[in-house]
């Protein structure tokens, strides 16, 4: 199982907003300003949406956000539309030993 | 841009060592940034395998380690990955990713599409 935990699955309706959690522990999430999240289309590649807990990379539209509270990050998608539909992965740094770790993933459906 | 590409055997047999290799284009390694491999089992979520710093140094995550080994071919601009005694668990697609920065804590940013690896008898 995964370090990370994730819902299984959301949804939402075009236009509307949802939110993916992803809960650690103390020793990533809560330790560390390093939380990203990754979109993935089926068959693609991992695209990076979401780093250092807030921060879009270029490109990235700002209906995508992302915050932290204790050892629960969360990701937020506003204005649903078609294309958001895909999984979703969050990141943390876990420290020097066991360095990165990921979440199960959260499987999006655009109603 | 840069560009990440996997190349290996698709199927290998339990107990067999896994050996792929990943080919980048559009940054040389040897200006920075850490080098990844990530699977991913069929239907599940990412696991971390380990990193290569340009250097030479590496990282790997402590449930792999003992199996796992990754190299670094500045000259060719590639890296490699070895695992040995593999086995039906490790059946997953190969990434191999760009991160770290200058730091080794910035995020995963450029990806390969990934190969399938299948363990199988």
């Amino acid at each position: 199982q995964s370090a990370l935990t994730q819902p299984r699955s959301v949804s939402g309706s075009p236009g509307q907003s949802v939110t993916i959690s992803c809960t650690g522990t103390s020793s990533d999430i809560g330790g560390y300003h390093y939380v990203s999240w990754y979109q993935q289309h089926p068959g693609k590649a991992p695209k990076l949406m979401i780093y250092d807990v807030s921060k879009r990379p270029s490109g990235v539209p700002d209906r995508f956000s992302g915050s932290k509270s204790g050892n629960t990050a969360s990701l937020t998608i506003s204005g649903l539309q078609a294309d958001d539909e895909a999984d979703y992965y969050c990141c943390s740094y876990a420290g020097t030993n066991t360095l990165w770790v990921f979440g199960g993933g959260t499987k999006l459906t655009v109603l | 841009q840069v560009q990440l590409q996997e190349s290996g055997p698709g199927l290998l047999k339990p107990s067999e060592t896994l050996s792929l290799t990943c080919v980048v284009s559009g940054y040389s390694i040897s200006s920075g940034y850490y080098w990844a491999w990530i699977r991913q089992p069929p239907g599940k979520g990412l696991e971390y395998i380990g990193s290569i710093y340009h250097s030479g140094t590496t990282y790997y995550t402590p449930s792999l380690q003992s199996r796992v080994t990754i190299s670094v071919d500045t000259s060719k601009n590639q890296f490699s990955l070895k695992m040995s005694s593999v086995n039906a668990a490790d059946t997953a697609v190969y990434s191999c990713v760009r991160h770290g920065g200058s730091s080794g804590l910035d995020p995963f940013d450029y990806w390969g599409q990934g190969t399938l690896v299948t363990v199988s008898s």
